[in-house]
């Protein structure tokens, strides 16, 4: 079946950066776009950005553009997300998620657990 | 940049139907996907494409989408259908992914 784990919770401090890896398995990496959601505490689901993962084009929100990457180790099927100059309102769990085909606009049918990223000083 | 609005939240007594709304300019004329959330787990993908139900999905659970309005339909409402529920559409113009702001849906 489909998983898609993540790494621990990470604790930074303002202006640090925070680099989270997403380990997929069940179904061929190089067919299905990856996608990062994050969302913050009581808040709503909220797109960061996605790849094609067999090409490796990026697709970002204009909110994290400059501050956010997102790439892909085909090899071991697995995707990551760095995002840079951390504040507090980044607090948030951030999730990876499959996308349904490769193009960007399909349905996002699984997800990680998600990964929560503290941002305190 | 296109914007997707719900209801904060949505009551239903216990074995009745659930109406949950999506609002945005001409949604019918895109594809609409609908996610569950319950408290502490990741979203799931409960409705695809306006009305297609992911395998493993009650056939409770329907969707529609018309002019600007789409809607996710639950039928014979159970406790375990208590979650938050988000709309989601790609806006081609901008290239993103939208999420709506979420619909609470308590089950009395």
């Amino acid at each position: 079946q489909v998983q898609l784990v993540q790494s621990g919770a990470e604790v930074k401090k303002p202006g640090a950066s925070v680099k989270v890896s997403c380990k997929a398995s069940g179904y061929t990496f190089t067919d299905h776009s990856l996608h990062w959601v994050r969302q913050a505490p009581g808040q709503s689901l909220e797109w960061m950005g996605c790849i094609n993962t067999a090409n490796g084009n990026t697709k970002y929100s204009q909110k994290f553009q400059g501050r956010v990457t997102i790439t892909t180790d085909t090899s071991a099927s697995a995707g990551y997300m760095e995002l840079s100059s951390l504040e507090s309102e980044d607090t948030a769990v951030y999730y990876c998620a499959k996308g349904h085909f490769q193009y960007s606009s399909s349905s996002i049918d699984n997800w990680g657990q998600g990964t929560l990223v503290t941002v305190s000083s | 940049s296109y914007e997707l609005t719900q209801a904060l939240s949505v009551s239903v007594a216990l074995g009745q139907t659930a109406t949950i709304a999506c609002g945005g300019n001409s949604i019918g004329a895109r594809n609409v996907h609908w996610y569950q959330q319950k408290p502490g787990q990741a979203p799931v993908l409960v409705i695809y494409r306006d009305n297609k139900r992911p395998s493993g999905i009650p056939e409770r659970f329907s969707g529609s989408n018309s002019g600007n309005t789409a809607t996710l339909t639950i039928s014979g409402a159970q406790g375990g259908d208590e979650a938050d529920y988000y709309c989601q559409v790609w806006d081609t113009s901008s290239a993103h992914v939208i999420f709506g702001g979420g619909t609470k849906l308590t089950v009395l």
